[in-house]
């Protein structure tokens, strides 16, 4: 079965740093790859998404991802974070089969700080 | 605003007891999921419907059940309700199945039951 493992349930940076937070899936063939942000009692925001193509993907906020195959990554970066990105940032994955289209499976999450 | 509407947003309700969590998809949008979000468990997929059946069946437990109705909302029912229920459910909702889209999240139903 899928899995998704998200490096560090707690990431803390300074405002202005890089932000990076780390994702890695276990499927042979590469699923469908999203990132979803979710502020304090807030629902889940669809940050970005990869399905096909090239490979780096560029999302909202100044976020973007890039999808390593032969790594099985998916980690997201933000060039200078801000105090409004502190939030939790989950990646998730789907299966490409059309199966399970949809069903997202979820990392742990990883909270986010940042100190000004 | 995702468009997904839920409801009601805070339950508070006693071991044993049963209760229903509504969702209303985005217009236009056949496929409902429905998820549980939980601080041991994380986040993991209970149940989908598209256009009124029951299309993928993930980690829901046997006093849970879901429907989708004619409109297109769903109610999540919840039985025999136990203290490790205690969550926030998440509905999401999807277009029609032409291909990979993605699900756009309700705002959540925080459970608390004591």
């Amino acid at each position: 079965a899928q899995s998704v493992t998200q490096l560090g349930s707690h990431v803390s940076v300074s405002e202005g740093a890089l932000v990076l937070l780390r994702c890695n899936y276990s499927s042979s063939v590469p699923p469908y790859l999203f990132w979803y942000v979710q502020y304090p009692n807030q629902g889940l925001q669809l940050l970005l998404k990869y399905t096909t193509g090239a490979t780096l993907v560029k999302g909202i906020n100044g976020f973007e991802a890039e999808f390593k195959k032969s790594e099985t990554s998916f980690h997201l970066t933000k060039p200078s974070a801000h105090m409004s990105d502190a939030a939790e940032y989950f990646c998730a994955v789907s299966d490409r089969d059309g199966g399970s289209q949809g069903n997202l499976i979820f990392g742990k999450g990883t909270k986010l700080s940042v100190k000004p | 605003d995702s468009g997904v509407t839920q409801t009601p947003k805070h339950l508070i309700t006693a071991t044993g007891q049963r209760v229903t969590l509504r969702c209303s998809p985005r217009s236009g949008d056949l496929s409902v999921y429905w998820y549980q979000q939980s601080l041991d468990q994380g986040l993991q997929f209970l149940i989908q419907y598209y256009n009124g059946e029951e299309r993928a069946k993930g980690n829901i437990l046997e006093r849970f059940s879901a429907q989708q109705f004619p409109d297109l909302h769903s109610e999540l029912n919840l039985s025999s309700l136990e203290l490790g229920d205690s969550a926030l459910y998440f509905c999401a909702s999807s277009a029609r199945d032409r291909g990979f889209t993605e699900a756009f999240f309700g705002q959540g139903t925080r459970l608390t039951v004591v």
